[in-house]
């Protein structure tokens, strides 16, 4: 299994550009959700999905939409960039509801915004 | 408001120690607590995790205890490697899907 994968690894965008991250896994998990990690600070949940065509806000989520049209897929998007969304952006999954169980990362986004 | 911190942003040990990385909670409904390992340039990693019904947890070399009294968790690595170097987040989940991460504390394993 590749796990979570993500993609680009890099991404350099200017302002009020639109980009969408994308992230896929391969492990028949239910649950997938987008977080960010900004210096000196934890990671913050943008948004999450429960399941294919189910997805809710998490903590953060001005400035970005996600949908769910599969099981394996879950992109961010990003719809006017600014510079406060320079950030590592982690996508996760987990084969439950998220109680009770691990979540499993990809090896991140690292975006920066000028 | 809910939040999850670390006593120590930084922590030194030398190779073959054990090592003790502390995290505080304020949400006293939480029931569900994990530790995650991040590396350098990667994405965090499960190392362990406990649930509120229980005090201890033990894994390869990893321990997690669990003080609800004081609201406190900690992290214990036996004889630290030098591949134990890395940020290590404790988080827990307060219900639903939703888990809060603490800021972090780097670990640093002297050779």
């Amino acid at each position: 299994n590749a796990g979570v994968t993500q993609t680009p690894k890099f991404q350099v965008l200017k302002t009020g550009q639109s980009m969408t991250l994308q992230c896929a896994q391969d492990m028949n998990h239910e649950y997938m959700s987008w977080y960010r990690q900004d210096p000196g600070m934890g990671l913050r949940l943008i948004h999450y999905s429960v399941g294919a065509g189910i997805t809710d806000q998490g903590e953060v989520p001005n400035g970005y939409n996600v949908s769910r049209s599969t099981t394996e897929d879950f992109p961010l998007r990003l719809l006017s960039a600014a510079p406060s969304q320079t950030s590592v952006y982690f996508c996760a999954s987990s084969y439950s509801e998220g109680f009770y169980n691990e979540q499993f990362f990809g090896p991140g986004t690292r975006l920066t915004v000028l | 408001g809910e939040s999850v911190g670390l006593h120590l942003p930084t922590l030194s040990v030398q190779e073959g120690d054990n090592s003790i990385i502390n995290c505080a909670y304020s949400n006293s409904a939480s029931d569900y607590f994990i530790w995650y390992k991040q590396e350098s340039g990667k994405g965090p990693q499960f190392i362990i995790d406990i649930r509120s019904n229980m005090d201890k947890r033990q894994g390869q070399r990893v321990t997690v205890l669990l003080n609800k009294t004081v609201k406190h968790l900690s992290l214990q690595i036996a004889a630290t490697q030098p591949g134990d170097s890395a940020v290590y987040f404790c988080a827990e989940n307060t219900g639903g899907f939703k888990t809060i991460f603490g800021a972090g504390t780097r670990l640093f394993v002297k050779a």
